[in-house]
């Protein structure tokens, strides 16, 4: 079956520091990507998307690069605060479909 | 700035009962969403509402569960009896339109004893 998944489970960083985190993604028809926030207790909160068309697409301190060769997306976020401090979910829409297929989600720490 | 708004925050059942969760969409928008997330888990899709019907729905979303726009501004999820495996965050999500960002409510937690 299609699945979305993370490489890593938990990553901390330093503050300041930038972060990376990775989701592999095994629909190679899906166009259309969101990275979500998600704090403890709150929903997802859209952090940035990007259309399969796309290989790179900037927002305020973050990044989302698109490699659709090896189906890898990632998330960078730049001199990383306190505040980003969350598990981040990649998700993917295959093309046909409305519904958002989620990874299993990465824990950022950030150490102050 | 707008949001979607989901009433209760928690909700506490006895297994058997029924459930109504109540979402209040953005206003402009159209596509309307439920999702679950189980404790420490992923974010698994129940099913997708557009022009008053369903247009797709998980295997997870099964006889029990059901939703309406009653008045045209709640959407909400029942679920008729309640088992202990329904216990999750429940979470709305809307959309302008199909294929375009998803705003996520702050979700129902819902425990079943």
């Amino acid at each position: 079956g299609e699945s979305v998944g993370l490489h890593l489970p938990t990553l901390s960083v330093q503050e300041g520091d930038n972060s990376i985190i990775n989701c592999a993604y095994s629909n190679s028809a899906s166009d259309y990507f969101i990275w979500y926030k998600q704090e403890s207790g709150k929903g997802p909160q859209f952090i940035i998307d990007i259309r399969s068309n796309m290989d790179k697409r900037q927002g305020q301190r973050v990044t989302v690069l698109l490699n659709k060769t090896v189906k890898h997306l990632s998330l960078q976020i730049a001199a990383t605060q306190p505040g980003d401090s969350a598990v981040y979910f990649c998700a993917e829409t295959p093309p046909g479909n409305t519904p958002l297929v989620f990874g299993k989600g990465t824990r950022l720490s950030v150490i102050a | 700035e707008p949001e979607v708004t989901q009433t209760p925050s928690h909700q506490v059942t006895q297994m058997g009962q029924e459930v109504i969760l109540r979402c209040v969409p953005i206003s402009n928008h159209l596509y309307f969403y439920w999702y679950r997330q189980i404790l420490g888990q992923k974010v698994e899709f129940l099913v997708s509402f557009y022009n008053n019907e369903i247009s797709e729905k998980s295997e997870i979303f099964d006889d029990q569960f059901s939703v309406e726009r009653p008045d045209g501004s709640n959407f909400t999820l029942k679920i008729r009896s309640t088992k202990l495996e329904d216990s999750a965050m429940y979470f709305c999500a809307t959309a302008t339109s199909r294929g375009n960002e998803q705003f996520f409510g702050p979700g129902t937690r819902l425990t079943v004893l």
